[in-house]
């Protein structure tokens, strides 16, 4: 099947700090999606982004298809941005989201 | 307009009884899936269901494990004789066409067995 990898698995920063995180996959897929899953353990859509780029806020996303790649922007990170993120994959030959490794994220004051 | 729910939000059970787990899809879904998350890793694919109909249980314990999506009412997830390995939060998600369309989460059931 379909592997997901993301970087880093760990990411500490300083409120207001900018911070790039990617998501690597193994073959061609036909939907992408990033979740950020809050300290209280609540999934939460952020980006529905099977290729181009996507801004939200202070939030923004690029999927590269071709490339087998997507990129989660944050950028003035609050702390309230703690938690771990997740991007996740549809394939064409299987009928389920892959969820890839997580980056966990700390916003510090 | 109603995201997906799910119930309960926090479940305990003795090691050797059941486990129920409901899910609600969002309004015009109807398809479901199960996800499994154990504490601190990511989250593990169980089974895909239509109205009626298992698409993909490629995710599932071959034992103890079972799930439906009925006509009318919640998909369930059912936990027979739960051991303490089956601690985990288990998730619902809905989308109305795999693969085209976004898929949505409900909050997750947090199963503690003791």
């Amino acid at each position: 099947g379909i592997q997901v990898e993301q970087s880093p698995p760990d990411l500490i920063l300083q409120e207001g700090a900018n911070s790039t995180l990617r998501c690597n996959f193994s073959d061609s897929v036909n939907n992408l999606q990033w979740f950020h899953q809050n300290p209280w353990g609540q999934l939460i859509n952020l980006f529905y982004i099977p290729s181009g780029t996507k801004q939200n806020g202070r939030l923004s996303a690029t999927t590269v298809a071709t490339e087998r790649y997507s990129l989660l922007y944050i950028s003035s990170s609050q702390t309230t941005d703690s938690g771990v993120y997740f991007c996740a994959v549809y394939t064409g030959t299987a009928s389920k989201l892959t969820f890839g490794t997580g980056t966990r994220l700390q916003v510090t004051l | 307009n109603a995201g997906v729910m799910q119930n309960p939000r926090h479940l305990v059970r003795r090691r050797g009884q059941e486990a129920r787990l409901r899910c609600s899809p969002m309004k015009g879904h109807s398809h479901v899936y199960w996800y499994r998350q154990l504490p601190e890793e990511g989250l593990k694919f169980m089974v895909y269901l239509q109205k009626e109909n298992i698409i993909d249980e490629s995710g599932m314990p071959k034992e103890r494990f079972s799930a439906e999506f009925p006509k009318e009412g919640p998909s369930i997830l059912r936990i027979q004789q739960v051991v303490r390995g089956d601690s985990a939060a288990y998730f619902c998600a809905s989308s109305n066409h795999p693969g085209d369309t976004e898929a949505f989460f409900g909050q997750g059931t947090r199963l503690t067995v003791v």
